[in-house]
């Protein structure tokens, strides 16, 4: 799988919009970009995925650039209930498996 | 359906004794995945099945430990001999095949293992 670097930890105040960065500059042409995220005590879950288009759904939004080598997932009003570590995956195409790096805890504050 | 079911959800077990988990699967799956994720890691790719057929294995998945999933339907987990460094959060997930090769993975709330 292509590599991806985030942050470790993010923090953001409640009803204010949070940006998750990820990086992978080794991406290729058919490879897309999914996010997944893990709440406490729970299994991860699937938030959102693209390719080259930005991407909305009721979770979130995808910011990818132009050069596909790094995005952004949004949070449009974080709420307490989105703390969680937040991974950014790349599978190859046709992936037989997810492969998760560290990704960035995030912190809500009320 | 209401999503990938695993039991038990929390197991305590004395070093050396053998334990079994279970995964049920979202019905209409037909891949099923097994992971560990040990604090502040992320899930590790333990193995996965396409149906009833068990198609990769990972390196971390020492011959104490065997998975099987019969009829194509629920997966056991099982770890003999179980070594302190067993414990963790064991995770199973459940998808169909997607050409983008990453999304509907469904993942269930894990059996947390602790060996004393």
């Amino acid at each position: 799988d292509a590599k991806t670097t985030q942050p470790n930890s993010m923090e953001s105040n409640e009803e204010e919009p949070v940006h998750l960065p990820c990086n992978h500059s080794t991406i290729s042409g058919t490879d897309y970009i999914h996010w997944y995220r893990q709440l406490p005590s729970q299994g991860p879950e699937y938030v959102i995925h693209g390719l080259t288009s930005n991407v909305n759904n009721r979770m979130a939004s995808l910011a990818i650039a132009e050069d596909r080598k790094s995005s952004t997932l949004i949070l449009h009003r974080a709420t307490l209930r989105d703390a969680a570590v937040y991974y950014c995956i790349l599978p190859i195409q046709g992936a037989q498996k997810l492969v998760f790096g560290q990704g960035t805890r995030l912190t809500i504050n009320p | 359906d209401t999503g990938v079911s695993q039991n038990p959800r929390h197991k305590i077990t004395k070093r050396g004794q053998n334990v079994t988990f279970r995964c049920d699967p979202i019905s209409e799956h037909n891949r099923l995945y097994w992971y560990r994720q040990t604090l502040g890691q992320g899930p590790e790719f333990l193995t996965y099945f396409q149906n009833e057929a068990q198609l990769e294995k990972s390196r971390l998945l020492s011959d104490r430990f065997s998975a099987e999933r019969p009829k194509g339907s629920f997966s056991t987990l099982e770890i003999q001999r179980t070594e302190q460094g067993d414990s963790a959060m064991y995770l199973c997930a459940s998808s169909l095949v997607h050409g983008t090769g990453g999304a509907g993975y469904t993942f269930g709330s894990g059996t947390r293992l602790t060996v004393v």
